[in-house]
């Protein structure tokens, strides 16, 4: 059982442009809600996360949208640069720990072309 | 370098050897967790520690597997008669309790051949 969906799988954006990945969960026990960014050979490293007591968290050019009545989150890149070509992942936990066993999306591949 | 060191970085091993990883956590952290990737998915939580105590184990951890934090700082992974199907990349992640988040080290790639 999938308990976080994550789409798409794969994701090609121009420079400049808007990267848009969406996630959505099964379990309303879920309150805190992450965005991990993967380079190849690298480990996941924390981008920006949120907690269901907000719709939106900004920093920089990432911004979580959030929607609890439809159980579903998404991370909009703005500005996307050719850097930011990596593995997204979205996540969720309970207990509203932000260091509490983390359930992973299946990861949206970005590439941002030049 | 503060952060979450894992040896070996690449681990190539016949079917039926045991094999063992290390990871060094951050060295403030006191929550330790292990995690395990496979081509094209997420990470799939293994197990964690809050200091020397193992706190939670999943599913996936089958009785080959075990992990040891012995003092709280450092751990290992054991997966003892490797399979085919333990092929991945061994995620190790720490944090403070209470904390904003994990920081994960970059990975034990383990091939069985």
């Amino acid at each position: 059982q999938q308990q976080v969906k994550q789409s798409p799988q794969s994701l090609i954006v121009q420079k400049g442009g808007i990267s848009i990945i969406n996630c959505a969960y099964e379990n309303t026990a879920f309150d805190y809600f992450p965005w991990y960014q993967q380079f190849p050979g690298k480990g996941p490293a924390l981008l920006i996360a949120i907690r269901p007591d907000v719709s939106e968290k900004k920093e920089g050019r990432f911004t979580i949208s959030f929607n609890k009545s439809a159980k579903q989150f998404s991370l909009h890149i703005m500005d996307s640069q050719p850097g930011d070509s990596a593995t997204y992942f979205c996540a969720a936990s309970k207990g509203s720990g932000a260091t509490n066993k983390l359930i992973f999306g299946t990861g949206t591949l970005l590439a941002v072309q030049p | 370098d503060t952060g979450v060191s894992q040896d070996p970085r690449h681990k190539i091993t016949k079917r039926g050897q045991n094999v063992t990883f290390r990871c060094d956590p951050i060295s403030e952290h006191n929550r330790l967790y292990w995690y395990r990737q496979t081509l094209g998915q997420g990470p799939e939580f293994l197990t964690y520690f809050q200091n020397e105590a193992q706190l939670e184990k999943s599913r996936l951890l089958s009785d080959r597997f075990s992990a040891e934090r012995p003092k709280g700082s450092f751990s290992t992974l054991e997966i003892q008669r490797t399979e085919q199907g333990d092929s991945a990349m061994y995620l190790c992640a720490s944090s403070a309790t209470g904390g904003y988040g994990y920081t994960f080290g970059s990975g034990t790639r383990l091939t069985v051949v």
